[in-house]
């Protein structure tokens, strides 16, 4: 069965580094790979997905995400992070025989120190 | 467009009662699913619908109930609610059934069972 991990739970970074979030996925085929974030009390917010073509992929607030077939990873970047990204940030990935059905990872928890 | 909605947003109850979450989304999407929150475990499955009258069983259906009358409306039941079902619960859209649609996320309801 199809899987994805989130090695980190927890990250903290200060702010104006760089930020670096790891999904590494267990599937037989190329998935569709994506990442949300959701802020304390809200829902989740798509910051990028890719599916085909390029493999390093922009998305919104600044992030980025490079799809490593070779690693099964698609890691999420940011090079300078700003106090409003701390938040939840979920991988998940798309399968097209499972009907849309996204299977996450547990997620990391990004907090940003001033 | 007001997207997703879920009513209600927090929701107490005691061990044997029944509920109905309530979501709804005005953008046409033919897919809708529920999902549940637990900490450390992303996002899970719990129902879907491809259409008005179609609904199948994601990865955790056990003690729920969906049903799909109309394209707008894809409420969630807890026949018989038990503190396990304690959790966020996300209703989600999308335009299509494809791995690499879009899909996009209600604010969440939080349950509490007692």
């Amino acid at each position: 069965a199809q899987s994805v991990t989130q090695p980190d739970i927890h990250i903290t970074v200060s702010e104006g580094a760089s930020l670096e979030l790891r999904c590494n996925y267990s599937y037989g085929a190329t998935p569709y790979l994506f990442w949300y974030v959701q802020s304390p009390g809200q829902g989740l917010q798509l910051l990028l997905k890719y599916f085909s073509g390029d493999t390093l992929v922009q998305g919104i607030k600044g992030f980025e995400a490079e799809f490593k077939r070779s690693q099964s990873s698609f890691n999420l970047r940011k090079p300078s992070v700003h106090w409003s990204d701390a938040a939840e940030y979920f991988c998940a990935v798309g399968y097209n025989n499972a009907g849309n059905m996204l299977t996450f990872g547990g997620g990391t928890r990004l907090m940003v120190k001033p | 467009n007001a997207g997703v909605t879920q009513t209600p947003k927090f929701q107490v109850l005691k061990t044997g009662q029944s509920m109905t979450l309530q979501c709804a989304q005005d953008m046409n999407h033919e897919y809708m699913s529920w999902y549940r929150q637990d900490p450390g475990m992303g996002l899970r499955l719990i129902h879907y619908s491809v259409g008005a009258g179609i609904t199948d069983q994601g990865e955790v259906p056990n003690g729920y109930n969906v049903s799909r009358s109309t394209t707008e409306d894809f409420p969630l039941r807890l026949l018989s609610a038990a503190p396990s079902q304690t959790s966020v619960y996300f209703c989600a859209s999308s335009t299509g059934t494809s791995g690499s649609d879009t899909q996009y996320f209600g604010p969440g309801t939080r349950l509490t069972v007692l």
